[in-house]
């Protein structure tokens, strides 16, 4: 299994600009979230979705878009880039809630 | 509203064992308590999680307060490779993990 994976590992985008991160995994897992960690802070959650289908808002949506059409797919959509947006996002996901969370390696975003 | 408290920062020597607290006095009987830890420059990992009784696995060991409205993660010895930054991450709501601030442990040699 590769586990959770993300692309791009790194991006700058000019303020204005749109891009997709993307996230799958292939656990089969139900759970998946989106977090953004700025420097020296903790991660906050951007979106989480419970299964295909269906997703909801975490503490910080303002300015993502996500999707979740299948199990494996969780990407997240920045619409028109901003400085506050610099920050690196992390992609997780769990079978169900009583195990362990896997973590992506994260995608360093810089928007200039 | 839910809300967890933990130390910013505690200390440890290399070798001795480390308790680090949380309290999550809003949490329900049904809440798991879920322990990340996240070394520099990585992503968050699972370290342990519990519900009422104390759980150790190879990592760690979980005390949780008989009233559940405090954990405590111990390190039995603290390596040099254990500083990070501790999360505690009380389920409030069923379906969202949220991260707080946690606890940055440093580990003196």
């Amino acid at each position: 299994n590769a586990g959770v994976t993300q692309t791009p590992k790194f991006r700058i985008l000019k303020i204005g600009q749109s891009m997709t991160l993307q996230c799958t995994q292939d656990m089969n897992h139900n759970y998946m979230y989106w977090y953004r960690q700025d420097p020296g802070m903790g991660l906050k959650l951007i979106y989480y979705s419970v299964g295909a289908g269906i997703t909801d808002k975490g503490e910080v949506p303002n300015g993502y878009n996500v999707s979740r059409s299948t199990t494996e797919d969780f990407p997240l959509r920045l619409e028109l880039a901003a400085p506050s947006q610099t920050s690196v996002y992390f992609c997780a996901s769990v079978g169900d809630l009583y195990n362990e969370q896997f973590f992506g390696p994260g995608t360093r975003l810089t928007v200039l | 509203d839910a809300k967890t408290t933990q130390p910013n920062s505690m200390e440890s020597n290399e070798e001795e064992p480390v308790h680090l607290p949380c309290n999550h006095s809003t949490i329900s009987g049904t809440d798991y308590i879920h322990w990340y830890r996240q070394l520099p420059s990585q992503g968050p990992e699972y370290v342990i999680h519990g519900l009422t009784s104390n759980v150790n696995n190879r990592m760690a060991s979980l005390a949780i307060a008989e009233d559940r409205k405090s954990s405590t993660l111990i390190l039995h010895r603290a390596t040099l490779r254990d500083a990070a930054v501790y999360y505690c991450i009380p389920l409030y709501n069923n379906n969202d993990m949220r991260f707080g601030a946690g606890t940055r442990l440093t580990v003196k040699p």
